[in-house]
């Protein structure tokens, strides 16, 4: 059965620390990985992964994948409380009329 | 929200009556889907489709029914609703030529009471 799960499931932060979150997979015929943010409405599109070691960057934000231990991080450096959402990772099959998979979420207060 | 819009946006119901939920894009993608959300359980997919009149189901697609007439139009059916499908419903659309990245409507909140 193909998983996906995201740790911690919650943190809590003061504004300029940095956060690391994780998000491990196991699937069959892995394609992409994708995180989006959430802040009590539609999640929206942060960045998509398909090649090991190669960090996406948008800002403050960061993002790398690990085909061999099957896991991604999402990094957030120098945290706002505009940060504070719940983050989501989801992966897509190579087979499987684009549908993805979601992890739980991470939900991530940054505190003033 | 990419030029998708669902409707409604609320929505309180009684057990055991049917509930029809809308999503309509402007992109002209081909693939969309029908998502809930719970505490806990982070997006869950119900159905999705792959062209007009093309639909299979997703993983907790038990209960719910959809049809897609028209590009621009997929539609939930609850037939019968019970307490267990209040949730927060999402449609998403996507291209094969983006990868596979899928964009969000901005959501229905259904109760069933």
């Amino acid at each position: 059965e193909d998983k996906v799960v995201q740790s911690p499931l919650s943190l809590v932060v003061h504004e300029g620390d940095t956060v690391t979150l994780n998000c491990s997979y196991e699937v069959t015929n892995f394609r992409s990985l994708l995180w989006y943010k959430q802040e009590k409405k539609a999640p929206t599109f942060l960045f998509m992964l398909t090649s090991s070691g190669i960090e996406k960057k948008s800002g403050r934000l960061s993002s790398i994948l690990d085909k061999k231990e099957l896991f991604s991080i999402l990094n957030i450096t120098a945290t706002q409380t505009g940060d504070s959402a719940v983050y989501l990772c989801a992966v897509g099959k190579g087979d499987s009329w684009g549908k993805l998979q979601f992890g739980a979420g991470t939900q991530v207060v940054v505190t003033p | 929200d990419a030029g998708i819009t669902q409707s409604p946006r609320h929505k309180v119901t009684e057990t055991g009556t049917p509930v029809t939920l809308r999503c309509h894009q402007t992109e002209n993608h081909r693939y969309m889907y029908w998502y809930r959300q719970d505490p806990g359980h982070g997006l869950r997919l119900i159905h999705y489709s792959y062209g007009v009149k093309d639909t299979d189901k997703g993983e907790v697609s038990d209960g719910y029914s959809v049809s897609r007439s028209k590009t621009e139009d997929f539609l939930l059916t609850l037939e019968s609703a019970t307490s267990s499908q209040t949730s927060v419903y999402f449609c998403a659309i996507s291209e094969s030529t983006n990868g596979g990245i899928q964009y969000f409507g901005a959501g229905t909140r259904l109760s069933v009471l």
